[in-house]
């Protein structure tokens, strides 16, 4: 079975510009959540869809943006880059929302702000 | 504030011998927990699980133990590989897939 597969590894952009990411989930996974890692914060929860509804939403503002398709593959757009957007992003699938089901990440878009 | 702290940054252990890795929660209301492994340059990789009502949670040569009273759980690696060495970090989660994880540890298994 295929992973999780994040497309593109990596990404530079200029402040001010918009980024989309793209996140492809295990065959039959309804969940896909996206989280931000930097070395200052850790990781830290976007935003989480199931069956192409938002259903919870992390501390971030709201140039961060997600959405899902019927397919369950997900995208999340960033607008208005800042030079703290600089991060990896990853993206995490699962069968069910919640519970204790185990979220299966990616490996990562890498995003540098300059 | 910090609902998941990891407080060892980093630890070293020899091949065969144990690692316990640490991780402690303030919120009562997070219902499972959850430990990953982490290579460079990969994403993190889900290692085990245990649901807040239960204490322990085996699964071949990783153990978690939750200890829902003083707001800690632990993860128990025996025997340690070299291949092991990663960063490990513990999450917790209580509504749908919003996980809140701890900064990381890192293990280093020596040969």
């Amino acid at each position: 079975k295929a992973g999780v597969t994040q497309t593109p590894r990596y990404l530079i952009k200029t402040r001010g510009q918009q980024v989309t990411l793209s996140c492809s989930p295990i065959s039959g996974h309804r969940s896909v959540s996206w989280y931000q890692q930097t070395p200052g914060q850790g990781l830290q929860f976007l935003f989480e869809y199931f069956s192409e509804t938002q259903r919870n939403k992390g501390n971030f503002p709201g140039r961060f943006s997600g959405r899902q398709f019927s397919n369950s593959r997900s995208e999340m757009n960033v607008s208005t880059l800042e030079l703290g957007d600089s991060a990896l992003y990853l993206c995490a699938s699962s069968l069910a929302s919640g519970g204790g089901s185990p979220l299966h990440f990616g490996n990562g878009t890498r995003l540098t702000v300059t | 504030d910090q609902q998941v702290k990891q407080n060892s940054p980093s630890l070293s252990v020899q091949e065969g011998r144990i690692s316990i890795l640490n991780c402690d929660y303030t919120n009562s209301m997070f219902d499972y927990f959850l430990w990953y492994k982490k290579y460079p340059a990969e994403g993190p990789t889900f290692l085990i699980s245990i649901s807040s009502i239960k204490d322990k949670n085996e699964d071949g040569r990783f153990t978690v133990f939750l200890n829902k009273s003083a707001k800690h759980l632990s993860l128990h690696i025996v025997p340690s590989q070299p291949g092991d060495s990663a960063v490990y970090f513990c999450a917790a989660g209580g509504y749908g897939n919003k996980l809140v994880f701890g900064a990381g540890t890192i293990l280093r298994v020596k040969s």
